[in-house]
């Protein structure tokens, strides 16, 4: 069990576009993901909370309105990157925690490659 | 603030042998978290070991192992009897207590010699 998906895997998407990414928890509720980014030959670096039902809280340095958060249901969290530049190419993460269970718990997304042409 | 400190950015060991992979940590919470985490080329992370800072004893997980020394904010790995599977990317990692985000080091890049 605890296994979370991330859809797309890959994508690449013209300069001035916006891209969703989605990330659900498939056999558990999660009230709470992370989203993470991860540059390469670097570590993850968190970019938000989310939890459901509420807004996103965004680490220091990440723009709110251009990373845009939905945790509509216990089970799907969806990052948004609007007007995509060049520099927003990354690897993004997520993970989940279950809305049960041990609170340190994390469950990750296997990823999604966003390359901005 | 808070930070993890990986010092190794690479690492190598020949199979079957003994590795450890160190790892710094600097907070002032009394309650948290600390994990390794693998990260193979597939880049899906995969947990390894956690260990509680209320705990005294350190955490193992068949050939994993740790040394977590809190009062030096200190918490290192050790693999043994490596596999070639071992080679990945390890990263450490804090999780303070209270809002469970994970603060990652800049990780170790292992690779497990033949």
């Amino acid at each position: 069990g605890a296994v979370v998906s991330q859809h797309p895997s890959w994508v690449i998407c013209k300069s001035g576009t916006s891209v969703k990414i989605e990330c659900r928890s498939l056999d558990f509720q999660a009230t709470t993901m992370f989203w993470y980014r991860q540059f390469p030959k670097q570590s993850l670096m968190l970019m938000a909370t989310s939890n459901e039902g509420s807004k996103a809280t965004y680490e220091q340095g990440v723009e709110k309105d251009k990373f845009l958060i939905n945790h509509a249901s216990l089970t799907l969290s969806t990052l948004t990157v609007t007007s995509a530049h060049p520099e927003d190419s990354s690897f993004y993460i997520c993970s989940a925690r279950r809305a049960q269970g041990a609170s340190y718990e994390q469950y990750f997304g296997p990823g999604t490659r966003l390359t901005v042409t | 603030a808070q930070t993890v400190t990986q010092s190794q950015p690479e690492m190598s060991v020949q199979e079957a042998e003994t590795v450890t992979l160190s790892c710094t940590y600097d907070t002032s919470e009394s309650d948290y978290y600390l994990f390794w985490y693998k990260q193979p080329p597939s880049r899906q992370m995969i947990l390894v070991i956690r260990q509680e800072a209320y705990k005294q004893q350190n955490a193992t997980e068949n050939r994993f192992s740790v040394n977590f020394q809190k009062a030096a904010k200190s918490f290192s790995l050790k693999i043994s009897d490596s596999q070639l599977g071992d080679a990945a990317m390890y990263f450490c990692a804090y999780s303070p207590g209270a809002t469970n985000k994970l603060i990652f080091g800049t990780g170790t890049l292992l690779a497990v010699q033949p």
